[in-house]
Parts: C-alpha cells; structure tokens; sequence
C-alpha cells in the first residue's frame, strides 16, 4: 500500500533562518508531488507541484523553492524565513499522470517564524 | 486560478441531525472533490463525483453536482461526534486541485 510520509511535525523557526521540509511517498512510482501551505482557519494555497524528477512548477512568487531530487522525494525549502512564511504545510501525492484525480496528503508541518 | 467556496463558513449542528453544506465554483471542471481535515491534521478524500455525474453516494454520505448552476452539495446524514471537521470541495484544472476555503462543522453531543 501506499504511504506518505512527511517531517517534522512542529517546527519553530527565527525569521531570517533558512528551511527544509522533506515529503517522502512509499509503494507508487513517477507520482505527482504537491506542497499546499494553509494559513489559520483558511483553505489550502498551492504552492509548487511537479510530474517528475526535477520538473517544478511555481504556483505563486513567493519567498519559497521546492525540488523533487528523486521519484519519490519532495523537498520545500527557503534560504531565510519571512514571517509570512509561518503556516501549516503540506504535501500531497496523486497517482494519476493526467491530474485531477484524488490526492492523499501528508499530516502536515506546522511553521512558526518568529 | 479556480477555486470552490463553501458556504457556510461554519456549522454547528446536534448528533443525529443531517448536516449540508455547498459548494460553487467558476468555470467548467473534470471533477469535483470533497475533502475532510480534522484539526492540525492533513486532508482525507471523501469523494469524487465526475461532470457527467448528477449524484454519488459513499456511506453517510451524498454530493451532489450541478453543472448548469456550477455548484455542488455534501450532505451527512445521521451525524456523530466523530464528523466534526473541516470540509473542503476541491476543482480540477490541469495537474492540480483548488480548494476553497472549507466549512467547520462541530457536531454536538
């Protein structure tokens, strides 16, 4: 069966800091990988998606960077935090080359840029 | 891009009631998902219901779809404690799925 794993859970960073979350899927290969951030009580923003090794797509400019170094690895990072970056983020998979099929999400990564 | 907002924003209903919550979106879609967050937790797909598609049905569960209206419904029937969430519609377009804002439902004991 298929799992995503996705960590740390918490994380609690200086503004200025660099940042790097790691999304992991197991028992699928070649899927779509998405990082969503969700701000309190809101809906889910997207923020990068990718079809394939190394094939990133920017949703929206931001202070963020996202790389995919392998089939199933999918990586969020920044060079120095902004206190806009605080949120909840999350990655999600779907197995459907053509899109729009279901994803199955991470537990998330609470952010706290202070 | 695309987006679905829910309405209403939120919810609170007593267990055993039915809870009912919409969906509408702005251009033509593939599909329309529904999702569920509990609190600090990822999303979990509920159900997808396709264009051709007027009604679905998955336990508890019926959505509706109305394409003319570019709208859709998620009823829960019987609610329990246990449905207490956030509820998300999700559209299609491309490689990816817009969410809109969700409606918090609280199930009272």
């Amino acid at each position: 069966s298929q799992t995503i794993h996705q960590w740390p859970a918490t994380l609690v960073q200086p503004v200025g800091s660099p940042l790097s979350l790691e999304c992991t899927v197991e028992g699928t290969s070649n899927p779509n990988l998405y990082w969503y951030r969700q701000a309190a009580g809101r809906g889910l923003q997207l923020l990068f998606y990718s079809v394939g090794i190394g094939q990133i797509s920017s949703e929206v400019p931001q202070n963020l960077s996202a790389s995919r170094p392998q089939d199933r690895q999918f990586i969020l990072s920044s060079k120095k935090l902004l206190l806009s970056d605080s949120g909840f983020y999350l990655c999600a998979w779907s197995a459907e080359q053509s899109g729009g099929e279901k994803l199955f999400f991470g537990s998330g990564t609470q952010l706290s840029v202070l | 891009s695309q987006q679905g907002e829910e309405d209403p924003q939120a919810l609170s209903i007593q267990e055993g009631e039915n809870a009912t919550m919409n969906c509408s979106y702005k251009t033509s879609i593939n599909n329309l998902q529904w999702y569920r967050q509990n609190s600090g937790r990822g999303l979990v797909h509920l159900i997808l219901i396709r264009s051709n598609e007027r009604e679905k049905h998955s336990g508890r569960l019926r959505v509706t779809l109305d394409t003319s209206k570019k709208s859709s419904s998620l009823l829960i029937t019987a609610s329990r404690a246990a449905d207490t969430a956030s509820y998300f519609c999700a559209t299609d377009e491309d490689y990816k799925l817009s969410f809109g804002a969700g409606t918090t439902v609280t199930v009272r004991a």
